[in-house]
């Protein structure tokens, strides 16, 4: 157990529509990452916060968007969702510091029908 | 922009060594994780390296060569359980963000 935890386990929706992801880091951890994995590709990065506030972005679509809550846990947006945005999110967490590793959730598998 | 390649698939028997070998490009650096994940399982930290060198953890080991961007992960005594993919991923000088690797899939036969 890596101490993150991640909710919905699954989620399954249609197209068009807009769900929302919940991650809550390991007790002490002050960052948050957010992770994209489709099926046979590798960990894609989406975004990162750090006590609240945006600190990277990668390959994030505009129709994501993600915030982290004073109480530090963080929600990742999806909307308008198409066929390709399938996959399993992941959420991480660290304490910010260079040379501490991130932590991941057990991820979401999101499903659009 | 960064890059990063590993092999996509490797094979090895129950008992044996398998090396898994990740060459990176980045700009700047702060380090170099291997994660392992189980198929449709979140990803686990394995090893960490930021000097030159190898580290060891158990049947595990990692070694990083900065000059070449080369690093290594050594899996010794190979257990069934040990069927997995393996990450390489990459802290660039700015900010804590890691750059992952497509990933090598081990699969450990009897």
């Amino acid at each position: 157990d890596s101490g993150v935890t991640q909710t919905p386990k699954h989620l399954i929706t249609a197209t068009g529509q807009r769900v929302t992801l919940r991650c809550s880091p390991r007790s002490g951890d002050l960052s948050v990452y957010w992770y994209q994995q489709s099926l046979d590709q590798g960990l894609q990065f989406l975004i990162q916060y750090y006590n609240g506030e945006e600190r990277a972005k990668g390959n994030i679509l505009e129709r994501f968007s993600a915030q982290q809550f004073p109480d530090l846990h963080s929600e990742l947006n999806l909307s308008s969702l198409e066929l390709g945005d399938s996959a399993l999110y992941f959420c991480a967490s660290s304490t910010g510091t260079v040379h501490q590793p991130q932590h991941f959730g057990d991820g979401t598998r999101l499903s659009i029908l | 922009g960064q890059n990063i390649d590993q092999p996509t698939e490797m094979t090895a028997t129950e008992g044996a060594i398998v090396q898994i070998n990740c060459t990176y490009q980045t700009s700047g650096f702060n380090g170099l994780f291997w994660y392992q994940q189980h198929a449709g399982e979140a990803p686990t930290f394995l090893s960490y390296n930021v000097l030159d060198g190898l580290e060891e953890k158990g049947r595990f080991s990692s070694f990083l060569s900065r000059s070449k961007g080369y690093s290594y992960l050594l899996l010794k005594e190979l257990q069934m359980k040990d069927s997995a993919s393996y990450l390489c991923a990459v802290k660039a000088a700015a900010g804590n963000k890691l750059t992952f690797g497509g990933g090598t899939r081990v699969l450990v036969k009897p």
